[in-house]
């Protein structure tokens, strides 16, 4: 199984900063990972497919990059509602998984 | 607008059964790979299953293989989970999603496994 390891777990900063959340494939993906925002008891929502294409409707402050088994989420300029939990997944193989959160707390 | 929503969760004894259904609208549901995802009360996602847009290939997590069975009806627009044989950790909350990198969600249906 490949394993996504992803960093870090709890993350505080204020409105305004940039931020990078970062997941570690145990094997090369390609570039078939996605990220997504979930707030407290609501479903995800999908913000990044295919590593970098950004989602239609999605802020342009959010942005994805990498390939292979390193791949970053950015969020530019901190807003209010972007305090929430992301979640990167693979789907390159079976089974898929996910990358185990962070957490994003204001400071 | 693409619409998922579960249901058939509830509190079930291990041992137990219980089918999900996922009804879906606002997209060609037939040719979309279809996939459901669960997430343990203050716990991570974790991918359960996905299925063919046909039908024909089918997918699972290791720890629900020889339990768990997806399935889909493409004329109802509808996915299907039947859970056999479950256990205490199996007790999620239920999303189906579309596509094998879940581009759309459900609202998630409860899943409780306890005596």
């Amino acid at each position: 199984d490949i394993q996504m390891t992803q960093s870090p777990s709890f993350l505080s900063a204020s409105v305004g900063d940039r931020v990078t959340i970062t997941c570690r494939a145990s094997q090369g993906i390609r570039n078939d990972l996605g990220w997504y925002q979930q707030k407290p008891g609501k479903a995800p929502k999908r913000l990044i497919y295919t590593a970098s294409s950004l989602e239609s409707g999605v802020p342009s402050r959010f942005s994805g990059s990498g390939s292979g088994t390193e791949f970053t989420l950015t969020i530019s300029s901190l807003q209010p509602e972007d305090f929430a939990t992301y979640y990167c997944l693979q789907y390159n193989s079976y089974p898929h998984t996910f990358g185990q959160g962070t957490k994003l707390e204001i400071k | 607008e693409v619409q998922l929503v579960e249901s058939g969760g509830g509190l079930v004894q291990p041992g137990g059964s219980l089918r999900l259904s996922c009804a879906a609208s606002g997209f060609t549901f037939s040719t979309y790979w279809m996939s459901w995802v669960r997430q343990a009360p203050g716990k991570g996602l974790e991918w359960v299953a996905n299925i063919r847009h046909d039908g024909s290939d089918k997918y699972y997590v290791d720890s629900v293989k020889g339990r768990f069975t997806i399935s889909r009806d493409n004329a109802k627009n509808s996915l299907f989970l039947q859970m056999n044989n479950l256990r205490a950790e199996d007790t999620a909350v239920y999303y189906c999603a579309r596509e094998r990198a879940c581009y759309a969600w459900g609202q998630g249906t409860l899943v409780t496994v306890s005596s």
